[in-house]
């Protein structure tokens, strides 16, 4: 168990909708990170965020946005849902970005699938 | 934006042979870290390297961290056939940038 929580497991939509993903990190994380993971392609970095401020943003689509709250737990919602959005999301937490040998762990994702 | 190239994509391997992945870059990385991923979960981290040259072990595991800074691999010795899964390797340039992960090799095990 890597202590990161991620809620729904599974999410089931139509094209169109809205969804939000869920994830608190590891007890003591600051840094939430969210990766995008779909058929046969490795994990697409999203977004950064640490204690509640965005840290770096990778590929993350317009129709998706994201924020860390007080209590660092983080959410992801993403919007106009497409097929291709049906991908495994996951988040993952370490304690110091700045410091490199901070390594990431991840939980165990939320499949979303658009229907 | 940087990637990075890991091989093979795929391995059929028998119970008990050794296996060797590797992990290339076109820039330097200052951390390398391979993780596994089993089916219906996420990422965990199996080893971690810091130092250019440095060599670790984790059990059944050995990883290195290439002199040129550019490359990584991953030993695997006497598979067995709970060693089936997807290997990751990532590599890291600080703290403050984001990592960036391989397509992975995915590994099966034949009793």
């Amino acid at each position: 168990d890597s202590g990161v929580t991620q809620t729904p497991k599974h999410l089931i939509t139509a094209t169109g909708q809205r969804v939000t993903l869920r994830c608190s990190p590891r007890s003591g994380d600051l840094s939430v990170y969210w990766y995008q993971q779909s058929l046969d392609q490795g994990l697409q970095f999203l977004i950064q965020y640490y204690n509640g401020e965005e840290r770096a943003k990778g590929n993350i689509l317009e129709r998706f946005s994201a924020q860390q709250f007080p209590d660092l737990h983080s959410e992801l919602n993403l919007s106009s849902l497409e097929l291709g959005d049906s991908a495994l999301y996951f988040c993952a937490s370490s304690k110091d970005p700045s410091s490199y040998n901070s390594p990431l762990h991840f939980g165990n994702g939320t499949r979303l699938t658009v229907t | 934006g940087q990637q990075l190239n890991q091989s093979p994509q795929s391995m059929f391997i028998q119970e008990g042979e050794d296996v060797s992945m590797n992990c290339t870059s076109s820039s330097i990385f200052n951390t390398w870290l391979w993780y596994k991923q089993d089916p219906g979960e996420g990422p965990v981290l199996l080893i971690a390297l810091y130092k250019a040259g440095e060599l670790t072990s984790n059990g059944r595991l050995t990883a290195q961290f290439g002199i040129t800074r550019k490359d990584s691999f991953l030993n695997i010795s006497a598979s067995i056939p709970s060693d089936v899964g997807i290997y990751f390797c990532a590599g890291a340039n600080s703290g403050n940038t984001p990592l960036v992960f391989g397509k992975g090799t995915r590994l099966s095990v034949i009793a």
